[in-house]
């Protein structure tokens, strides 16, 4: 039981390059999120997803693409990468049946850290 | 809008004393509430959840709709309780769940 999994683990990149953090999990959760952590800050969220198809936009999305092509995946993509990017990048999933969210639980990846230099 | 604050970005105590770290939430609808915690390099994972109304690790947190808080609380800190931790609020409709900035708990040996 994987549970949500992301890659890379570390990742150095240069400005102006790009790259996709990939996000999987095999846990059949409709929701789907990307948070970025800035160091000693809190999370702020980028995208989510609340379905295969569906994509919308969180709290600071500038700079970022997503696209939820099946259940399992949601791939975020950095175009022209800045020095302002540079955080842990944190994809989590939860199941959420009907309007409630009751013993719903959201499932975090173990974080992607990402220097822009 | 919903919207969660936790007004301490650190709090500091020392081993033993008692721990309260403050999440106020705006809401307009039922709240569902929850509290996250984050060890040091490592994910996030759910510590507890209002609608279970249990102790968790000896936390605790009571949901008070007059005062619109949920503040998690346990009576005697220690050393491996340090952490960030995170209230959250479930909301209605297609909307994710909305995260505070987190509290960062140091307990002192």
């Amino acid at each position: 039981n994987a549970g949500v999994t992301q890659t890379p683990k570390f990742r150095i990149l240069k400005i102006g390059q790009s790259m996709t953090l990939q996000c999987t999990q095999d846990m059949n959760h409709n929701y789907m999120y990307w948070y970025r952590q800035d160091p000693g800050m809190g999370l702020k969220l980028i995208y989510y997803s609340v379905g295969a198809g569906i994509t919308d936009k969180g709290e600071v999305p500038n700079g970022y693409n997503v696209s939820r092509s099946t259940t399992e995946d949601f791939p975020l993509r950095l175009e022209l990468a800045a020095p302002s990017q540079t955080s842990v990048y944190f994809c989590a999933s939860t199941l959420r049946l009907g309007d409630r969210w009751g013993n719903t639980e959201a499932f975090f990846g173990q974080g992607t850290r990402l220097t822009v230099v | 809008a919903q919207r969660v604050t936790q007004p301490e970005k650190l709090l500091s105590v020392f081993k033993g004393a008692p721990v309260e770290l403050k999440c106020n939430y705006s809401y307009s609808g039922s709240p569902e509430l929850f509290w996250y915690v984050q060890y040091s390099r490592q994910r996030l994972q759910l510590l507890l959840r209002h609608i279970s109304r249990e102790s968790i690790k000896g936390f605790t947190a009571d949901l008070n709709k007059g005062e619109t808080s949920f503040h998690l609380k346990k009576p005697f800190a220690q050393e491996e309780d340090s952490a960030m931790y995170y209230c959250a609020l479930g909301p209605s409709g297609n909307t994710p769940l909305v995260f505070g900035k987190g509290t960062r708990l140091s307990v002192i040996a």
